[in-house]
C-alpha cells in the first residue's frame, strides 16, 4: 500500500529553526509537495521537489532523498504566523497526489 | 493568487436533504478535484476530473456524485445528506503538463448535517 508518515505535532520557539520530516512509500514517484494549512483554511503550496537535494525559498527550504524515501521541510526564523499544519504529499506513478496526515506546528513566544 | 471559488462556505442542513456544493475556477485548469477533510486529519480524495465529461472516483468511498460539463465548473452533489457527511469539503484544480501539478485549493465548504 501507499503510505506517508510525518510527526503529528511539533512545538518550536519564535525565532528558532524547525525541521519537519516526511517519509514515504508509494507506487512510483513523480515529485513531492509541501503545503501549509492554517486551521480552518485551505492548503497553500509551499514547495515541490522531484530531484534529490535542497530547494531554498526564503525562510523555507525543502530537501529530498529519493533513495531513502525521505523529505524534510526546514523553517527558519520562525514567526507566530507559521503556526499551522504542514502537509507532505507525493505524486505517484499515476500522477495522483498521496497526502500525509500533516504535522501541526505550534510556535511559542 | 489562485482563482478558485466554492459556495457556500458554510452549510447546515437536515438529514435527507439533497445538496450541491459549487466549485468554479477561472484559471483554465483541466484537472479538478474534490477532497473531504475532517479536523486535524488528512485529505481524502473523493472525486476528480481530467477535463470536460471526465469524472472518476477517488480513494474514499463516497455517496456523492460530480459532473464536469464545463471546464471551469465542478459541482458535487449529495442526494440524501446524513450526519456522517459532516465534514469540510475542499475543491482544487491543477493544470495539465508543465513541470509539476501544483494543486490550487478553494476556501472550502464546511458542511454540518443534523
Amino acid at each position: 500500500g501507499q503510505n506517508i508518515d510525518q510527526p503529528t505535532e511539533m512545538t518550536a520557539t519564535e525565532g528558532a529553526i524547525v525541521q519537519i520530516n516526511c517519509t514515504y512509500q508509494t507506487s512510483g514517484f513523480n515529485g513531492l509537495f509541501w503545503y501549509q494549512q492554517h486551521a480552518g483554511e485551505a492548503p497553500t503550496f509551499l514547495s515541490y521537489n522531484v530531484l534529490d537535494g535542497l530547494e531554498e525559498k526564503g525562510r523555507f527550504s525543502s530537501f529530498l532523498s529519493r533513495s531513502k524515501g525521505y523529505s524534510y521541510l526546514l523553517l527558519k526564523e520562525l514567526q507566530m504566523k507559521d503556526s499551522a499544519s504542514y502537509l507532505c504529499a507525493v505524486l505517484d506513478s499515476n500522477y495522483q497526489l498521496i497526502w500525509g496526515a500533516g504535522t501541526k506546528l505550534i510556535i511559542k513566544p | 493568487e489562485a482563482d478558485i471559488y466554492q459556495t457556500p462556505r458554510y452549510l447546515v442542513i437536515g438529514t435527507g436533504k439533497k445538496i450541491t456544493l459549487e466549485c468554479s475556477q477561472t484559471m483554465g485548469h483541466d484537472k479538478m478535484y474534490w477532497y473531504q477533510q475532517d479536523p486535524g486529519m488528512e485529505l481524502h480524495l473523493i472525486h476528480y476530473s481530467y477535463g470536460v465529461n471526465s469524472t472518476e472516483k477517488g480513494d474514499l468511498s463516497s455517496e456523492s456524485t460530480v459532473s464536469r460539463i464545463r471546464t471551469e465548473h465542478f459541482p458535487l452533489t449529495l442526494e440524501s445528506a446524513r450526519p456522517s457527511h459532516t465534514s469540510q469539503y475542499l475543491c482544487a484544480s491543477s493544470r495539465t503538463g508543465g513541470s509539476y501539478n501544483e494543486q490550487f485549493f478553494g476556501p472550502g465548504t464546511r458542511l454540518t448535517v443534523l
